[in-house]
């Protein structure tokens, strides 16, 4: 099993409605949890971060981490075309020296 | 804040030649800065941890000779890709983090190596 495992997708969404992007990992005493988006030919902008169980919303975006059952997700609501993008699941092994592990990314394609 | 500077944007150099990627953290001090390749459509690859007055600790299957990194302050590390060849070309972002922040990791913008 990849350390960082999310579906490359393309997952397409109708504008207006919610995204879900969903990343698992390997349980590793992982400790801090990241979501990047990544426009085309440009580098990873961090979008959220969370560290303990349960919902963080910030916006239209909510990061949900569920470490029981190791996973993290992202939840886009009123998707929009400027939402399109490769989001990127990382994650920040405990005991690992403060580096980051990515997931593979999902190509997400808001269509109007 | 937590601004990651990162130049050039992108080159292109020929067979054989080195070439320089800057990374400044402009508004925090980085003992550590994180260099990553990305080919296309695939994800970032961790290549080096370049620490701040001491050698830097590559991943495994990166050549330390021919990706030579120096992080001499602690706001500026430098990658150089020496004798470059095509299978260099790549997307080359590095990134630092604010531990005085809850930024997370910042990442600069990015250098796109064209080798010829």
């Amino acid at each position: 099993q990849k350390e960082v495992e999310q579906n490359s997708g393309p997952l397409s969404v109708p504008e207006g409605a919610i995204a879900s992007l969903n990343c698992t990992y390997s349980d590793r005493g992982s400790q801090s949890f990241f979501w990047y988006r990544q426009y085309s030919g440009k580098s990873p902008e961090l979008i959220m971060s969370i560290y303990s169980n349960g919902d963080k919303e910030d916006g239209r975006f909510t990061a949900q981490l569920n470490k029981a059952s190791q996973y993290v997700s992202l939840l886009i609501r009123d998707s929009q075309p400027s939402d399109s993008a490769t989001y990127l699941c990382a994650l920040e092994w405990a005991n690992a020296g403060n580096m980051l592990t990515f997931g593979g990314g999902t190509r997400l394609m808001v269509k109007p | 804040g937590a601004v990651v500077s990162q130049h050039p944007s992108w080159v292109i150099c020929k067979s054989g030649t080195s070439v320089k990627i800057e990374c400044r953290s402009l508004d925090f001090q980085a003992t550590t800065m994180f260099w990553y390749r990305q080919f296309p459509k695939q994800s970032l690859m961790l290549m080096a941890t370049s620490n701040e007055g001491s050698k830097a600790t590559y991943e495994q299957g990166v050549e330390k000779d021919k990706f030579l990194i120096n992080h001499a302050s602690l706001t500026l590390s430098t990658l150089t890709v020496t004798s470059a060849h095509p299978e260099d070309s790549s997307f080359y972002i590095c990134s630092a983090r604010d531990t005085g922040s809850n930024y997370g990791y910042t990442f600069g913008s990015g250098t796109r190596l064209t080798v010829v």
